[in-house]
């Protein structure tokens, strides 16, 4: 069963304007969560994280929120820009409990329009 | 900036032929992993390893199988390729111990299709 779940397929935003991509898992387990973009016919590119500690890392025009009693978090981009569009992926994993592999969900495809 | 290698990055093929995808990574991580993803879909993890001569199978199922006998390198093997094992491939390695905690970082993929 999937247990990270992106359930918009697609976003459409004006250049200028915030992206928000959102996720949810249902794994209580997970304490760390990653998000990557992805560019057609290339590997995924790794752009922010958060600890479950934590409900709020930046970078840059990057935000990620984590809201661990509803199991959600979402990626801020502000402002968005051409050279965003792509396929988002929300990824989790458990490496307090030594695992360190991913469990991602399906992405998100965002086109920014100019 | 990652430094993780894939050959070939797109591969057509006959059913039943051997071919062997390769994975090669200089950053001396310890962990390495196969995924595999079809257009649309998440990402599937088929095969991990943690460090030499240890390899484990992912959650997705697959026909394919992976050695490590060196750190930096994690070829991937399908003995008789069908058209069912057609897809993109994509090799990922992380270092444990470090402040991000494991973030994975991936070659350019392969594409395979089988006819």
């Amino acid at each position: 069963d999937q247990q990270v779940k992106q359930n918009s397929p697609s976003l459409s935003v004006q250049e200028g304007r915030i992206s928000i991509l959102n996720c949810d898992y249902t794994n209580s387990m997970f304490d760390y969560f990653l998000w990557y973009k992805k560019y057609p016919a290339e590997g995924p590119t790794f752009l922010i994280s958060i600890s479950s500690i934590k409900d709020k890392n930046e970078d840059g025009r990057f935000t990620v929120f984590l809201n661990k009693s509803a199991k959600h978090l979402s990626l801020h981009i502000v402002p968005s820009q051409p050279g965003d569009s792509a396929v988002y992926f929300c990824a989790a994993s458990t490496p307090r409990s030594n695992d360190y592999k991913l469990s991602f969900g399906a992405g998100t495809t965002v086109t920014v329009r100019a | 900036e990652a430094d993780i290698y894939q050959t070939p990055r797109y591969l057509v093929i006959g059913t039943g032929k051997k071919i062997t995808l390769e994975c090669s990574q200089t950053m001396g991580h310890d962990k390495m992993y196969w995924y595999q993803q079809d257009p649309g879909m998440e990402l599937h993890l088929i095969h991990y390893s943690y460090g030499v001569n240890s390899t484990e199978k992912g959650d997705l199922s697959s026909e394919s199988t992976v050695s490590r006998i060196r750190t930096e390198h994690f070829p991937l093997t399908l003995e008789s390729a069908r058209p069912s094992h057609t897809s993109q491939y994509l090799c990922a390695s992380s270092a444990s111990g470090t402040s991000g905690e494991g973030e994975q970082y991936f070659g350019p993929g392969t594409r395979l299709t089988v006819t």
